[in-house]
């Protein structure tokens, strides 16, 4: 079965310092990746996706990059954080032959003081 | 016009009674039809998605899609406190590789 893991599971930042957050699927192969952003009680916001290794498409133009440097394995990074980046982080994954349902991973609660 | 409406609630119901979730969506494209349900502080879980036409079970779900009014609705059966959470409607584009998410409505069942 898939397993989708991510890290850490809660961060506090200063203002203006670096942000990476990890995360990785086991169980299937040439998955979608997915970031979404979700603010205290908001929707998702769909921050990057990916098709394939190297192939990030973003969404939102903001201080936040992304990159998929294996298969499995997408990374959020930023080098400055903001007091708005504060939220919830949330990877998913989904298969290409699907419908297009997508697989949370537990999430990231980012705390940007 | 947001592409994927959701009354936010709270929905309350009693235990024991149905609950129905009710979701519209802009793009007449949209081919594939979710939904999610987050407990607070949890990331979402996919518990239904429908394809076509008319009403998909599963348990105490039932989908239910009309294309030609650009709806989507989710009924739980025998409501149970343990429902108590949001549920997040979900559209996919014609290409499948993203997902628009709803706001999410707020059900809270009673005991």
């Amino acid at each position: 079965s898939q397993t989708i893991h991510q890290w850490p599971a809660t961060l506090v930042q200063p203002v203006g310092s670096p942000l990476s957050l990890e995360c990785t699927v086991e169980g299937t192969s040439n998955p979608n990746l997915y970031w979404y952003r979700q603010a205290a009680g908001r929707g998702l916001q769909l921050l990057f996706y990916s098709v394939g290794i190297g192939q990030i498409s973003s969404e939102v133009p903001q201080n936040l990059s992304a990159s998929r440097p294996q298969d499995r394995q997408f990374i959020l990074s930023s080098k400055k954080l903001l007091l708005s980046d504060s939220g919830f982080y949330l990877c998913a994954w989904s298969v290409k032959t699907g419908g297009g349902e997508q697989y949370f991973g537990p999430g990231t609660r980012l705390t940007v003081t | 016009q947001k592409e994927v409406e959701q009354n936010s609630g709270p929905l309350s119901v009693p235990e024991g009674a149905i609950a129905s979730l009710n979701c519209t969506y802009s793009d007449r494209g949209s081919q594939s039809f979710f939904w999610y349900r987050q407990y607070s502080g949890k990331s979402p879980e996919l518990i239904m998605f429908i394809y076509s036409n008319g009403d998909k079970e599963d348990g105490r779900f039932t989908a239910q899609l009309n294309k030609a009014s650009q709806y989507v609705s989710l009924l739980i059966r025998d409501s149970q406190p343990s429902d108590s959470a949001t549920y997040l409607c979900a559209v996919s584009a014609r290409s499948y590789q993203k997902v628009t998410f709803g706001t999410g409505t707020k059900l809270q069942v009673i005991p």
